[in-house]
C-alpha cells in the first residue's frame, strides 16, 4: 500500500532555511503520471498548497512562495525534498507531503503523510 | 493565481440533514476540482475528484457537481462521522489552490 512520511526539524530559527524530506513507499516516482506534492497548514488555519514534482521532473510552485521554494526528487531513494528559505514565524505550520496520480481522466491527490509540525522561533 | 472561495465558512446541521457546500473559482477550472474532509489532528481525506468522481471507499452519501467556476459538495444524509472541516482544491496545469474551508458542526 502507499505510504508517505515527512521528516525534518521541528524547530527552526527566523531567516534559516528549512529542509523537509518526504520518504514514500508503495509507488515509484519514475512511473508516468505520478507526482508528489507539499501542502502546509498553520495551526487552526486552512490548507495551503506549496509545490509539486512529477515523474518527469516537471515542477510547480505556489506563485506567492516561488522565490523561496525548491522541490527535488531522488527516485532511487524514494524521496522528495522541499527547501524553504528565509523562514519566518508565519511559516509555522504542519507540513504534509502527498501522492498525486492520474486516473479516470484526471490527476488527483489521494494519499497523504501524517504531517510534521515545524515551529519558527528564535 | 486562481482563488477558491468556499461558503459557508461554518455550517450547523443535524444528523440526517442534507447539506451543501459551495466552492467558487476566480476563473474557469473546467472540472479540475477535488473535495477533502479533515478531522482535527489528521491529514485530509480525498472524497471527490474531477468535480464529481467519488473516491474509492467513500460513502455514496457524498456527491459533487459543477464545472467551470461553481462547484458543490452535497452530503445527502449527515452521519455522526461527517462532522469535520471540508476543503475544495483546484488543480490545473499551473498549480493548486485550496479553499478556506467549511467547518461542519453539530446543531
Amino acid at each position: 500500500q502507499i505510504t508517505l512520511k515527512e521528516s525534518g526539524p521541528t524547530l527552526v530559527k527566523p531567516t534559516q532555511t528549512l529542509t523537509l524530506t518526504c520518504t514514500f513507499s508503495g509507488f515509484s516516482l519514475s512511473t508516468s503520471g505520478v507526482g508528489v506534492g507539499w501542502i502546509r497548514q498553520p495551526p487552526g488555519k486552512a490548507l495551503e498548497w506549496l509545490a509539486l514534482i512529477y515523474w518527469d521532473d516537471d515542477k510547480r510552485y505556489s506563485p506567492s512562495l516561488k522565490s523561496r521554494l525548491t522541490i527535488t526528487k531522488d527516485t532511487s531513494k524514494n524521496q522528495v525534498v522541499l527547501t524553504m528559505t528565509n523562514m519566518d514565524p508565519v511559516d509555522t505550520a504542519t507540513y504534509y507531503c502527498a501522492h498525486r496520480t492520474y486516473g479516470s481522466g484526471s490527476y488527483y491527490t489521494d494519499y497523504w503523510g501524517q504531517g510534521t509540525l515545524v515551529t519558527v522561533s528564535s | 493565481d486562481i482563488q477558491m472561495t468556499q461558503s459557508p465558512s461554518t455550517l450547523s446541521a443535524s444528523v440526517g440533514d442534507r447539506v451543501t457546500i459551495t466552492c467558487r473559482a476566480s476563473q474557469s477550472i473546467s472540472s479540475w476540482l477535488a473535495w477533502y474532509q479533515q478531522k482535527p489532528g489528521k491529514a485530509p481525506k480525498l472524497l471527490i475528484y474531477k468535480a464529481s468522481s467519488l473516491e474509492s471507499g467513500v460513502p455514496s452519501r457524498f456527491s459533487g457537481s459543477g464545472s467551470g467556476t461553481e462547484f458543490t459538495l452535497t452530503i445527502s444524509s449527515l452521519q455522526p462521522d461527517d462532522f469535520a472541516t471540508y476543503y475544495c482544491q483546484q488543480y490545473n496545469s499551473i498549480g493548486d489552490t485550496f479553499g478556506q474551508g467549511t467547518k461542519l458542526e453539530i446543531k
